[in-house]
């Protein structure tokens, strides 16, 4: 079975910081994929950034990027240049073996972040 | 960019009503996904479907079933709903790895 650890349930940085946000993961798939999305206040899931088990190099996506260790079983979030918008829930998922192509998603519990002027 | 549509955004039933919920993916994307987040928690799979197909159930009650119709969009009806139910539904669509989320379906069980 999957599992999904987030063991943050809030953190807090000042605008223009960077943020890291932890996630581990634990599965037996020889294939995966770890996935971030952002939860504002408003309720809509916001993908963000993927990254491919098999994948040699961290995703990025502007600001974003995923700090992905896969003999430690992470894959940490890191927010650069932080901003008053980027404060919402932020929650770590991952799928199943890529050659599925069905791959339902398990999320960890989420990390709140709060970004201050 | 299209994105994916879901209707009603907010519903309120009462208890042992039904409910159904739709959902729109975005054009070409051939694999829907229903999550449930409940109050303060995380999404939980409910069921998928691949052109048209169910590909895989997670959990979702028996009083809970969804298709997926012709032009891809897939419905997910609720009977005899429990307060329980109240939660955010959220509807997802993908073509390869990426899953791009709804708006969520709020629905309120009184």
């Amino acid at each position: 079975a999957q599992k999904i650890t987030q063991t943050q349930p809030g953190m807090f940085v000042q605008e223009k910081e960077a943020v890291t946000l932890d996630c581990t993961y634990d599965t037996s798939d020889p294939s995966y994929g770890l996935f971030w999305y952002k939860q504002p206040s408003s309720g809509e899931m916001i993908f963000l950034i993927y990254q491919g088990s098999y994948d040699q190099q961290n995703a990025t996506e502007g600001r974003y990027s995923l700090n992905f260790q896969k003999a430690r079983k992470s894959a940490n979030l890191v927010i650069s240049a932080s901003q008053l918008g980027d404060s919402a829930m932020y929650f770590c998922a991952m799928s199943g073996p890529e050659n599925t192509g069905f791959q339902k998603l398990v999320f960890g519990t989420g990390t709140r972040l709060l970004v201050s002027p | 960019a299209a994105g994916v549509i879901q209707s009603p955004r907010h519903l309120i039933k009462e208890k042992r009503e039904t409910a159904t919920l739709k959902c729109y993916p975005i054009p070409r994307h051939d694999t829907v996904y229903w999550y449930q987040q409940g109050p303060g928690q995380d999404p939980q799979f409910l069921i998928s479907f691949y052109e048209k197909m169910q590909s895989d159930k997670g959990s979702i009650p028996d009083r809970f079933s969804a298709q997926q119709f012709s032009d891809y969009h897939s419905e997910l009806n609720m009977s005899s709903l429990e307060l329980g139910d109240s939660a955010l539904y959220f509807c997802a669509s993908s073509l390869v790895r990426e899953q791009y989320f709804g708006p969520g379906t709020r629905l309120t069980v009184t």
